[in-house]
């Protein structure tokens, strides 16, 4: 079964940075692209972010263009989302998830990014 | 970007009833597109792929169909494990989206 295991969120200041880790197993992690997923409290889901297996292709969401960016270590089964210039907006539980188009996303625990003063 | 919009958003119903939520898409997706369950404080769990196909686990009771921009999922006997809030998402381009959710609760 995938394991993906969020780490690095917590309390940060308005306009504060943030990276977000994501550690892969129990799959072969460089043969899949990968996405993040957010959920501000209360709310629905919010695509964030998405990496190609080799890293060559990644997008993002209107909402965080320009701010967060997307990358992945394949010999260490990690991906990443480093935000700066963070808004209380972005407040929500960040999920890493193995996308695999159709077929759907298998999804993290989840980690809670709280920005406020 | 592409529209995903579920209905209803809510449904109370009862353990035993027939359940069905639909998902339309502002264009056509073919079959690019996937269902998830999510409970309080958990992840999202995927339920179905490519419209119709149940993933391993998922019991029988889940069904989904559809193509083009109008799809379903139905629950055909809800059991009490199923109340929940369920998601579609469209995995046809980017960016990705999801429908805002249906939330079945107890009656």
């Amino acid at each position: 079964e995938v394991q993906l295991v969020e780490s690095g969120g917590g309390l940060v200041q308005p306009g504060g940075s943030l990276r977000l880790s994501c550690a892969a197993s129990r799959f072969t992690f460089s043969a899949y692209s990968m996405t993040w997923v957010r959920q501000a409290p209360g709310k629905g889901l919010e695509w964030v972010s998405y990496i190609s297996s080799s890293s060559t292709t990644k997008y993002y969401a209107d909402s965080v263009k320009g701010r967060f960016t997307v990358s992945r270590d394949n010999a260490n089964n990690s991906l990443y989302l480093q935000m700066n210039s963070l808004r209380a907006e972005d407040t929500a539980v960040y999920y890493c998830g193995r996308d695999s188009g159709t077929a759907g996303i298998d999804w993290g625990q989840g980690i809670l990014v709280t920005v406020s003063s | 970007e592409i529209q995903m919009t579920q209905s209803p958003s809510s449904v109370s119903a009862s353990v035993g009833d027939r359940v069905t939520i639909t998902c339309r898409a502002s264009q056509g997706i073919s079959s690019w597109l996937v269902w998830y369950q999510q409970k309080p404080g958990k992840a999202p769990k995927l339920l179905i792929s490519g419209a119709s196909s149940l993933q391993s686990g998922v019991p029988s009771r889940f069904s989904g169909s559809g193509s083009g921009t109008d799809f379903t999922l139905t629950i055909s006997s809800l059991q009490p494990e199923d109340f929940a809030t369920y998601y579609c998402q469209q995995a046809h381009s980017f960016p990705r989206t999801f429908g805002q959710g249906t939330r079945v609760e107890i009656k």
